[in-house]
C-alpha cells in the first residue's frame, strides 16, 4: 500500500484540454513536492506546498494543497504536448523526516 | 552548477555478476538518496545517507544490495550477486536537508541483468 496514492495512474487527453491530477494520503504532511519526469530522465522539482490551503501557480498549472495537510492536487490549464511525463508528488511527513513518493500519474498530451 | 552525477547510465549484466552503481551529489548537500524505478512499484526509497552516515537502510531489499558513502562527494550502491528482478532504474538524489528542501535527482542508471 502506497503512503500517497495518486489518480488517475494513466491520463490521455488532447492538447488544449484541462485536467486535474491528485494526490491522497491519510497521513498529514508538514510540506509535499510535485516532481515532474521526463523519460531518461530524473524527477525534476515544480514546486513545494507547505501551508494547509495553500495554492501555487506556475504558468498553467495550480498546484492546491489540503486544508488538513493530506492531499494535493495539480491542474493544467490548456494542455500542451510539453506537458507530457510523469507527475510524481511526494511528501514530508510531520512525524518523520523521511520524504516518500507516490507512484505517479503519467499524462500524454497528444498534439 | 552541476547537478547529481550518476555513472554508468546503462549497465547490462548477466545475473550473478557484481554491480557498482556511482553518485556524485550537489557539493553542499547534506542527504543523499538512493531509489529504485520500475513500472510495477514506481520510485521506492532504499537507504538515505545525512552527513556520510547511513540514516535509513529500511528499503533496501536484500543483503545482496549495500550502499557506502565514504566521504561527502561520493556513494555507491553495489549488488551482489545480482538477478534479473534487480532490472530497474536506479537513481541518487541529493538535497541541503530532508524536510521540506528539494531532492535533486541524477539522470539513472538502467540496469539490465540478464
Amino acid at each position: 500500500t502506497q503512503l500517497l496514492e495518486q489518480s488517475p495512474q494513466f491520463l490521455s487527453i488532447q492538447e488544449g484540454e484541462n485536467l486535474t491530477v491528485y494526490c491522497n494520503s491519510s497521513s498529514v504532511f508538514s510540506s509535499l513536492q510535485w516532481y515532474r519526469q521526463e523519460p531518461g530522465e530524473g524527477p525534476v522539482l515544480l514546486v513545494t506546498v507547505v501551508t494547509g490551503g495553500e495554492v501555487k501557480k506556475l504558468k498553467r498549472l495550480t498546484f492546491q494543497f489540503g486544508d488538513a495537510r493530506k492531499d494535493s492536487s495539480l491542474h493544467i490549464t490548456a494542455a500542451q504536448p510539453g506537458d507530457t511525463g510523469l507527475y510524481l508528488c511526494a511528501g514530508d511527513q510531520l512525524d518523520n523526516n523521511d520524504m516518500r513518493f507516490g507512484a505517479g500519474t503519467r499524462l500524454t498530451v497528444k498534439p | 552548477d552541476a547537478g547529481v552525477i550518476q555513472s554508468p547510465r546503462h549497465e547490462v549484466t548477466e545475473m550473478g555478476q557484481e554491480v557498482t552503481l556511482r553518485c556524485k551529489p550537489i557539493s553542499g548537500h547534506d542527504y543523499l538518496f538512493w531509489y529504485r524505478q520500475t513500472m510495477m512499484r514506481g520510485l521506492e526509497l532504499l537507504i538515505y545517507f545525512n552527513n556520510n552516515v547511513p540514516i535509513d537502510d529500511s528499503g533496501m531489499p536484500e543483503d545482496r544490495f549495500s550502499a557506502k558513502m565514504p566521504n561527502a562527494s561520493f556513494s555507491t550502491l553495489k549488488i551482489q550477486p545480482s538477478e534479473p528482478r534487480d532490472s530497474a532504474v536506479y537513481f541518487c538524489a541529493s538535497s541541503r536537508t530532508s524536510e521540506g528542501q528539494p531532492q535533486h535527482f541524477g539522470d539513472g542508471t538502467r540496469l539490465s541483468i540478464l
